[in-house]
């Protein structure tokens, strides 16, 4: 039932980049609505990690970028490191009548 | 300190009924809107439901008239009643503090900021 979708999974090497991107419509990131990101650690519960596309949350590491343009949004991950080795989910506000809070399908990021 | 602590899960049978609990601590549940959100087993997230402070209720399609979100602002504490449950409901469930965050140009709302832990439903005969 996602309405946004995001890659299955990405991969980078220990200091490397990797960007995930977050594709939505008209009704939700392209109506203006901002898009907020969450980590999650194998086995816990999710994470504010970017809210309103580009901010972080107190005690997120810089490392963590957020962005967007359009109908989409990315995060980014500078300088990879085994610890964010995660499911990464967007999330954002959609207009339509079948839903409200909308998130993403989820991005398994694995640290080779 | 926040700390959202859910309970209730548990299994139940379909067609059966259950009520979750988030209790809070650190924030006060009346002044800011809280979701439930669930992850089934190794699916992603899903939005389940908000209460606003103003006491409006929204749902996903797939709970509606089934579910009903309410809070005891003496106890401080979010329910979730899940009635006529099926097996897709089966999953982790999550109590959210909703954000609010503004700067001098823009404010920053719908989102999640603090999560609980989760708890099991498992619906199954």
């Amino acid at each position: 039932q996602s309405v946004l979708t995001q890659p299955p999974s990405m991969s980078g090497a220990p200091g490397q980049r990797v960007t995930i991107s977050c594709t939505g419509s008209s009704s939700n990131i392209g109506a203006g609505y901002d898009v907020h990101w969450y980590q999650q650690l194998p086995g816990t519960a999710p994470k504010l990690l970017i809210y309103g596309n580009k901010n972080r949350p107190a005690g997120v590491p810089d490392r963590f970028s957020g962005s967007k343009s359009g109908t989409s949004a990315s995060l980014a991950i500078t300088g990879l490191q085994a610890e964010d080795e995660a499911d990464y989910y967007c999330q954002s506000y959609d207009s339509s009548l079948s839903g409200y809070y909308v998130f993403g399908t989820g991005t398994k990021v694995t640290v080779l | 300190e926040v700390q959202l602590v859910e309970s209730g899960g548990g299994l139940v049978q379909p067609g059966g009924s259950l009520r979750l609990s988030c209790e809070a601590s650190g924030i006060t549940v009346s002044n800011d809107y809280m979701s439930w959100v669930r992850q089934a087993p190794g699916k992603g997230l899903e939005w389940v439901s908000v209460l606003y402070s103003g006491g409006s209720t929204y749902y996903t399609d797939s709970v509606k008239g089934r579910f009903s979100i309410s809070r005891d602002n003496s106890k401080n504490t979010l329910y979730l009643q899940m009635n006529s449950v099926r097996a897709e409901d089966t999953a982790v469930y999550y109590c959210a503090r909703g954000g609010n965050d503004c700067t001098s140009t823009h404010c920053y709302t719908w989102y999640f900021d603090f999560w609980g832990r989760g708890t099991l439903v498992t619906v199954s005969s």
